[in-house]
């Protein structure tokens, strides 16, 4: 089955640890996302990479960390800087379809909670 | 003023209403747009692309008015199964996505 894995689902972490998320695609997708999820808001994003080896800020970047060594993988770190870690942590890639719509397809999210 | 903004919710609606959702978005060089649901806990997904011309896919219908910089969405005939958060998104070049903060629906039996 083709599609985007997150792990782990849950994960608990003590404050002033860094964690890394897992984020692997083997839908042949280009581009990749990480967003941010608070109760009640809308998506928010960390970072992108269109291609391999390389990926952008963005929106709320300060305290994260990722990197694009494989087209199918799109690791991100939540360091220590990140004053408010606990949230919903969403991972997406993009198709680009026949009128250039770039469908978004995400992963099932991985719930960080940092005690 | 946000990038994208949403109806506020939450909807609360019997079954077998219409109703309406409408989103606004600032960038007027944006490219492309969705609706996107989202259920409680879990990851938003595609719902419908919107397309100049508006379109529908069953009960939904979608409409995008550039002029206005305006997306709308109807749902005809609710159904309980449809109460969710439904998210208006929207692509700004280079890749990049906006997300609208969402607008919640409850159908109520």
């Amino acid at each position: 089955d083709g599609g985007i894995t997150q792990s782990p689902k849950y994960l608990f972490r003590k404050e002033g640890q860094n964690v890394t998320l897992s984020c692997e695609q083997n839908l042949n997708h280009d581009a990749m996302y990480w967003y941010r999820q608070d109760p009640g808001q809308g998506l928010r994003l960390i970072y992108y990479s269109q291609i391999v080896n390389d990926f952008q800020k963005g929106d709320i970047a300060e305290g994260y960390s990722v990197s694009r060594e494989k087209k199918e993988s799109f690791p991100l770190t939540v360091t220590s800087a990140q004053k408010n870690p606990t949230a919903f942590y969403l991972c997406a890639s993009t198709e680009r379809g026949r009128r250039n719509t770039d469908t978004q397809y995400f992963g099932p999210g991985t719930r960080l909670t940092v005690l | 003023r946000k990038e994208v903004e949403q109806d506020p919710g939450p909807f609360n609606v019997p079954e077998g209403a219409t109703v309406a959702f409408n989103c606004t978005y600032s960038n007027s060089a944006s490219q492309s747009f969705f609706w996107y649901r989202q259920d409680c806990r879990k990851e938003p997904k595609l719902l419908m692309s919107v397309y100049s011309s508006g379109n529908e896919d069953g009960r939904f219908t979608a409409q995008l008015n550039r002029a206005s910089q305006y997306i709308s969405l109807l749902i005809r005939d609710s159904k309980l199964s449809d109460s969710a958060t439904y998210l208006c998104v929207v692509n700004v070049g280079g890749g990049k996505l906006i997300f609208g903060q969402g607008t919640e629906l409850s159908v109520k039996p």
